[in-house]
């Protein structure tokens, strides 16, 4: 059962265009959710994180946006660039169930020039 | 430079055959993960280790067993019983203590059937 649902599954932008990506959960006890990057033959790195007590996160041209009530957040890329072309992830810490991480499935985003 | 090193990066396995990942970081980091991701699947936990000579199942364990001798070192063993192990493995690890801290991950190994 998948714990953390994200969309799309891939995602195609223009250069200087906004990519946005989606996450849903449903486990309230939730309390940490990071956003990683991961470019092909490489281990994901850690994009952007937030906690559950802020709506919103911003570094850079990356934004988490966070509805609490809604149990949603989403990345937005601003300015996307072809070198934000990657694989990403939107990820969940279950505060009552250690310290692993559940993971979405994976968005591939392609930004053409 | 600390980090996190995984080796090989690339792995053969015969049928019936026992192949063991290494995962060595100099983080000082005490808790340390393996993930198996296939393409589409996202990551999918293996085993975690929060302390030296603890670790706990994770999701998808069977077919897999680790060891955590020494707190830099956490190496996955991919036994003859894990049926498809066809995939991208992945080791993280993650300072404990102030939480929530990020997992800091290796740049994985890639493990194939002959």
């Amino acid at each position: 059962q998948q714990q953390v649902k994200q969309s799309p599954q891939s995602l195609i932008v223009q250069k200087g265009g906004i990519s946005i990506i989606n996450c849903a959960y449903e486990n309230t006890a939730f309390d940490y959710f990071p956003w990683y990057q991961q470019f092909p033959g490489k281990g994901p790195a850690l994009l952007i994180a937030i906690r559950p007590d802020v709506s919103e996160k911003k570094e850079g041209r990356f934004t988490i946006s966070f509805n609490k009530s809604a149990k949603q957040f989403s990345l937005h890329i601003m300015d996307s660039q072809p070198g934000d072309s990657a694989t990403y992830f939107c990820a969940a810490r279950d505060n009552q169930a250690g310290t692993a991480l559940i993971f979405g499935k994976g968005t591939t985003l392609s930004v053409s020039s | 430079d600390g980090g996190i090193t995984q080796s090989p990066k690339y792995l053969f396995r015969k049928e019936g055959q026992n192949v063991t990942l290494s995962c060595e970081q100099n983080l000082n980091h005490d808790a340390m993960y393996w993930y198996r991701q296939d393409p589409g699947q996202g990551l999918r936990l293996i085993y975690y280790s929060q302390i030296v000579n603890d670790f706990q199942k994770g999701d998808i364990a069977e077919g897999y067993s680790v060891s955590r001798e020494k707190k830099e070192s956490f190496p996955l063993t991919v036994t003859s019983a894990q049926k498809n192990p066809t995939a991208f493995y992945l080791c993280a690890s993650r300072p404990t203590g102030v939480s929530p801290q990020p997992q800091h991950f290796g740049d994985g190994t890639r493990l194939s059937i002959l």
